[in-house]
């Protein structure tokens, strides 16, 4: 099993510019999540899905949007970059939200 | 809003020395779980707690959920330096399938 899966694992935006951060996941969990982590602020929830269909909002959902067509895919979408969306992003799933397994990151600069 | 609190933010201990990082909630959580984060990597996940009282072992890691489950600590005997990294808790609101997370502490040990 590969686990969490994220791409890419950097980028460079320029301000105003539209991107997709993908998420896979192969354990046939239920529960994904996505979550940006910042110095001093630990990991902060901006959406997440407890099924293919359903998805709901986090602490810090303005600016981003999520769709959960597959049990494997949860993608996140920065549909017009600001620099106060440079951070790290997390995605994670779990089975029914227990254990958490986090993927890689990707690590985000906006300009 | 649901808050996690986490202190310290830093602990610096001599190789052999205790550690011990509390989360407090401002509200009462189904339960909580744990994250170890190396520098550079992803949060990994450590233990749950659910039951009110609950303390787990884990070798020379001694997890505690409080009477009133809006809080918790964990307790690191005898630090090593493979025990250097970020330490998160993670919540799980009683109402709400969402997980809010610490703001970390970073432990550095010193061989």
């Amino acid at each position: 099993n590969a686990g969490v899966t994220q791409t890419p694992k950097f980028q460079v935006l320029k301000t105003g510019q539209s991107m997709t951060l993908q998420c896979a996941q192969d354990m046939n969990h239920e529960y994904m999540s996505w979550y940006r982590q910042d110095p001093g602020m630990g990991l902060r929830l901006i959406h997440y899905s407890v099924g293919a269909g359903i998805t709901d909002q986090g602490e810090v959902p303005n600016g981003y949007n999520v769709s959960r067509s597959t049990t494997e895919d949860f993608p996140l979408r920065l549909l017009s970059a600001a620099p106060s969306q440079t951070s790290v992003y997390f995605c994670a799933s779990s089975a029914g939200g227990d254990e958490q397994f986090f993927g890689p990151g990707t690590r985000l600069t906006v300009l | 809003g649901q808050q996690v609190m986490q202190i310290p933010q830093y602990q610096h201990v001599q190789e052999g020395e205790d550690f011990t990082t509390y989360c407090n909630s401002s509200t009462t959580l189904s339960n909580i779980q744990w994250y170890k984060q190396r520098p550079g990597g992803h949060p990994v996940f450590l233990i749950q707690l659910v039951k009110s009282g609950e303390v787990k072992k884990q070798k020379r890691l001694t997890f505690q959920f409080g009477e009133a489950k809006k809080n918790s600590s964990l307790h690191i005997t005898a630090t090593q330096t493979t025990d250097v990294g970020t330490y998160f808790c993670a919540g799980r609101s009683s109402n709400f399938n969402k997980f809010y997370f610490g703001s970390g502490t970073k432990l550095n040990v010193k061989p």
